[in-house]
Order: C-alpha cells, then structure tokens, then sequence
C-alpha cells in the first residue's frame, strides 16, 4: 500500500465548476498537508500549506485535512481554463521529507 | 518566495556518457537540498538528500555510485548520472527548504531538468 493514495484522474470539468481534488494516506506520523501545482514539464508550485487538521482558505482555494479520516482535500471555486494543470497533494511528518501523492491531471475547458 | 534554479533544463544525450545536473538557491542558503525524479505520469519520487559538507542520503533503490551528488556550498548541489542508459531517462527536479528550521517549512522547487538518453 501506498503511503500516499490519489486518483491520477484525468479530471475535466466546465469553467466555473466546482473542483474537488482528494487525497489518502496511511502514516499517523504525517502532520504537514500541501497542494503543489505542476504545469507540464515545470517544477511544481506550492498552492496551500495546512498544519494538523482543519481548513483553510486563499482565494478560489480551499484545502481540508481530517486527520481522524487521514483524508485531505483541495477544492477549486470557480474554476478557470488556467486552472488546468496536475495538483499534488504532499505530506510530511517534519524534518522536509515530503512524500508526494501521483498527482490529478485537470482540465478546465472554457 | 525563494527562487531555485537547474541548469541545463533539458539535456539529451548518448548512452554510456555522464550529465551533471545543477541546483541553485539563488536568493537564500540551503543547508540541505532534495533530488526528485518523475516519470511520466508518475508523482515525485525521492532519490536523494544532499547535505553540504557532509556525504548524500540515498534514498532505497538509489544507487549511490550511479547517481553522484555533491553539496559544494551553501547555494549549489549537484546530481551526476554516471554512464546514463536509456532507463534513466526522466524529468529530475531539486528542492531547497529554508536554512536552519528545525520543523517542516516550505520547500522551493526547481523548474525540473529533462533527461533524454539515447
């Protein structure tokens, strides 16, 4: 079993949509959640950064983490065109180890 | 936020030859930077921790003696795919967190290095 499990999609929505992006993960010792964004051969860009459980909001992002569940997500409001990218969920248990999820290719079509 | 760059971002050469590939922290210092690769398709995958000053951590299945790093200061580390095959062809991408956190902090990636062996 992974320690990190994400659906690599691909995920195509309408602008406008609401997107929810999920990730699972099977550490207990994992305590800081990410998004990265990765734009076709770029290195990835980090979106939102959540400590412990909770949620937390920027813009048209916000990212959940319920520990309890080992359940994190991101959701998209008002999707854009140039939201199409793949989104990487990544966690760490501290120290900057980060073990990344495969990634949800999105599209976003206008 | 912090800037990290690579040199080259896309290299294409023969099988047998070896590539070195570049880090950079261009406005902080890194104590400590990551080497990733990424297949196609495929998430992030960790190769290596380079330590400056100090020999890289291999990560299981890394071969050491293939895959040469070198932490030589403070803003440079450097990945060298000795006798590169085809199979190592890929997408190798560095990381840098901030200097002197003892908890997890940002990470700032590189644009990513394509390798293409022939």
């Amino acid at each position: 079993q992974k320690e990190v499990e994400q659906d690599p999609g691909p995920l195509s929505v309408p602008e406008g949509a609401i997107v929810s992006l999920n990730c699972t993960y099977s550490n207990s010792a994992f305590q800081y959640f990410m998004w990265y964004r990765q734009y076709s051969r770029k290195g990835p860009e980090l979106l939102m950064y959540t400590y412990s459980s909770g949620n937390k909001e920027d813009g048209r992002f916000t990212a959940q983490v319920d520990k309890s569940s080992k359940y994190i997500s991101l959701f998209i409001r008002d999707s854009q065109p140039s939201d199409s990218a793949t989104y990487l969920c990544a966690m760490a248990g501290g120290y900057q180890k980060v073990t990344f999820g495969t990634g949800t290719k999105l599209q976003v079509i206008p | 936020g912090a800037v990290v760059s690579q040199h080259p971002s896309r290299v294409i050469c023969k099988s047998g030859t070896s590539v070195k590939i570049e880090c950079r922290s261009l406005d902080f210092q890194a104590t400590t930077m990551f080497w990733y690769r990424q297949f196609p398709k495929q998430s992030l995958m960790l190769m290596a921790t380079s330590n400056e000053g100090s020999k890289a951590t291999y990560e299981q299945g890394v071969e050491k003696d293939k895959f040469l790093i070198n932490h030589a200061s403070l803003t440079l580390s450097t990945l060298t795919v000795t006798s590169a095959h085809p199979e190592d062809s890929s997408f190798y991408i560095c990381s840098a967190p901030q200097r002197d956190q003892l908890s997890y902090n940002e990470q700032f990636f590189g644009p990513g290095t394509r390798l293409t062996v022939l």
